[in-house]
């Protein structure tokens, strides 16, 4: 299994201009999610998705869109970037949407420059 | 509203001294709580979390944890650090059996000096 796998790694944006990060995973996992890491800040979530055609916001979710038609895929979109999306984009996925406890499995991230 | 915290930004040990890495939590009912640990330019591997049954929990690499319920802790040890150790550790909770999310905590660098 190739696990969570995200893409691009890195990624240079105007401000203004819009842009997809995309995520997806092998493992059938039912709940995927999308945090920004900046530091000292630990991961916030921006969205989350429970299951194919279930999307919801997490607790910093301005600026940014998610869709989820597949199991496997869980793109997020930058509609106009604005320098205070520079950050680090992690997409994870786990088993459940969390009732059973089960852990995350992340990718490898997106590190995202907005000038 | 759940909230972590971890009050040590930087943790400093010795290698083959014991490590402790501080995680106390705030969350309504009962807690799952987790430890992950991220290396540079890496995304974060999960170490080891707490459901529930024996305070102590034992994970990857040696690492272990305890929860303290009364002092809503969940310290994350080892008995004897290796430089290979040094990393960046999350320690993250939801309340359990809730689809609630997980709540991660501002982080950790741990380093561990030859």
């Amino acid at each position: 299994n190739a696990g969570v796998t995200q893409t691009p790694k890195f990624q240079v944006l105007k401000t203004g201009q819009s842009m997809t990060l995309q995520c997806a995973q092998d493992m059938n996992h039912e709940y995927m999610s999308w945090y920004r890491q900046d530091p000292g800040m630990g991961l916030r979530l921006i969205h989350y998705s429970v299951g194919a055609g279930i999307t919801d916001q997490g607790e910093v979710p301005n600026g940014y869109n998610v869709s989820r038609s597949t199991t496997e895929d869980f793109p997020l979109r930058l509609l106009s970037a604005a320098p205070s999306q520079t950050s680090v984009y992690f997409c994870a996925s786990s088993l459940t949407s969390g009732g059973a406890g089960d852990e995350q499995f992340f990718g490898p991230g997106t590190r995202l420059t907005v000038l | 509203a759940q909230s972590v915290a971890q009050p040590e930004d930087q943790v400093n040990v010795a290698e083959g001294n014991p490590l402790t890495v501080k995680c106390t939590y705030s969350v309504s009912g009962n807690p799952y709580l987790f430890w992950y640990v991220q290396y540079p330019n890496r995304g974060l591997q999960f170490l080891l979390k707490y459901i529930t049954g024996d305070n102590l929990v034992k994970g990857s690499y040696g690492f272990e944890a305890e929860f303290n319920k009364s002092q809503t802790s969940f310290h994350l040890k080892k008995p004897s650090a290796l430089v290979s150790d040094s990393a960046l550790y999350f320690c993250a909770v939801r309340p359990s059996g809730s689809a609630r999310q997980l709540t991660f905590g501002s982080g950790t660098q741990l380093t561990v000096l030859p």
